[in-house]
């Protein structure tokens, strides 16, 4: 099956430890995105990436970091300088091209305590 | 500034009646606009998008959305809602005249249906 695999499905940290989380897509997507999403605003972009070796930040990228090594790979480190790192994460795909929707995993769960 | 404005974060139906979900953008350009929608604790599902086809785009589970360009709107419709619709809608937009084709996404729009 063709898809968006995002794990672990839950995750808890304690506060000051960086968590990883990852998201593979076997769809031959040249595009990768992470969103955050909180109650009540949406999805907000954190990085993306239209190319394998290249990303940008996206508009709450402070206290994240990622690496698109491979191109059906696009991690998301989440660090100890993330204040509020407690959200629901989302990874996508797309072709990348002007306009194409994107394709989203079923989200990771982070808790940090 | 882009922007992407759902005016409603809550709506209420009944079964069978008719839904609107309201979705406004702010851009110069005709930008690319979609609508997914989300179910509790689950990635988010594509019901339709615009992009510079037809005004009137069809879209899964018999919604409905019309692309108007003066009034920078695009509002989903169905014509009779289903227990099954109670989920949280999204309008997403890709701003076709930056660099940046990343999907930016509205507030979001809960729906529920009473029986």
């Amino acid at each position: 099956d063709g898809g968006i695999t995002q794990s672990p499905k839950y995750l808890f940290r304690k506060e000051g430890q960086n968590v990883t989380l990852s998201c593979e897509q076997n769809l031959n997507h040249d595009a990768m995105y992470w969103y955050r999403q909180d109650p009540g605003q949406g999805l907000r972009l954190i990085y993306y990436s239209q190319i394998v070796n290249d990303f940008q930040k996206g508009d709450i990228a402070e206290g994240y970091s990622v690496s698109r090594e491979k191109k059906e790979s696009f991690p998301l480190t989440v660090t100890s300088a993330q204040k509020n790192p407690t959200a629901f994460y989302l990874c996508a795909s797309s072709w990348g091209d002007s306009g194409t929707e994107a394709f989203f995993g079923q989200g990771t769960r982070l808790t940090v305590v | 500034a882009q922007s992407v404005t759902q005016l409603d974060s809550h709506v209420s139906v009944s079964e069978g009646t008719p839904v609107l979900l309201r979705c406004n953008y702010s851009s110069s350009y005709s930008p690319s606009l979609f609508w997914y929608v989300q179910h509790p604790n689950k990635g988010l599902q594509l019901l339709l998008k615009y992009t510079s086809a037809a005004t009137l785009v069809k879209g899964i589970n018999g919604f409905e959305a019309e692309f108007k360009k003066s009034e920078t709107s695009f509002h989903l419709t169905k014509p009779s809602a289903h227990m099954s619709d109670a989920a949280e809608y999204f309008c997403v937009v890709i701003f076709m005249d930056t660099g940046r084709r990343a999907l930016t996404f509205g507030s979001g729009t809960r729906l529920q249906v009473q029986p």
